[in-house]
């Protein structure tokens, strides 16, 4: 695509929930990387793929926080017994590779609210 | 650790002003350090990549500097216009594989017409 998609825009879910959030790089680009940016704060950074393999997952804030990449394409970021403190942007980026001269673009993110 | 701080965090300026934004980081060992913009409720577009061995880049009327033995940078937008309010983040790049951008906090600009 002509971008990095994420879906949904907006979610809104009920504590304890489970919620699936989707990235969609752009075609052709190995690295992907999820950051998550709550009201007032900076970029958090959350994990990052190269392929389909995750070697730096030391972002992910507890253990309900878990993410996926299939086909070095797709990536899901999966928020299981969501509390408030979820609440936040998520934000997704790919660039070509991992490397010092690559540049990374976003997504629009997903603005997740969790009441 | 890493750390990136950018002064000041709200900037207001009449339209046609330059300005100046800054960004400092702590650790000079960076491999790339890059400049963003956040419009509200937007994602991140991507302005300038600086990389450790460059000392600028230029786009338009944004220009930005690197001096990474001082661990500063700075983002100078000239001819300031309405359309240029937004926030403007800087990230580094802190290992080789670039597997992480550290972000500062952003710049919140307003530019009045």
């Amino acid at each position: 695509g002509a971008g990095v998609s994420q879906s949904p825009s907006n979610k809104v879910t009920e504590k304890g929930k489970d919620v699936e959030l989707r990235c969609d790089p752009i075609s052709g680009h190995t690295a992907l990387y999820w950051y998550r940016q709550r009201l007032g704060q900076g970029l958090e950074f959350l994990i990052y793929f190269q392929g389909n393999s995750a070697p730096d997952k030391s972002g992910l804030p507890s253990d309900r926080f878990s993410a996926e990449r299939t086909g070095e394409s797709v990536s899901t970021l999966t928020i299981q017994r969501t509390q408030q403190e979820d609440s936040a942007v998520y934000l997704c980026a790919s660039s070509v590779r991992t490397g010092w001269n690559t540049e990374a673009f976003f997504g629009q993110g997903t603005r997740l609210t969790v009441v | 650790k890493q750390e990136v701080t950018q002064i000041p965090a709200a900037l207001s300026v009449p339209e046609g002003e330059n300005l100046v934004l800054n960004c400092s980081f702590t650790d000079s060992a960076i491999y790339n350090l890059q400049w963003f913009r956040q419009d509200p409720g937007k994602g991140l577009t991507s302005l300038l990549l600086i990389q450790s061995s460059q000392r600028e880049q230029t786009s338009g009327r944004l220009n930005a500097s690197l001096d990474k033995s001082s661990g500063r940078s700075t983002l100078y937008i000239a001819a300031s216009q309405p359309g240029d309010s937004a926030t403007y983040l800087c990230a580094v790049s802190v290992n080789q594989a670039g597997t992480a951008l550290i972000f500062g906090k952003g710049t919140t600009l307003s530019v009045s017409s």
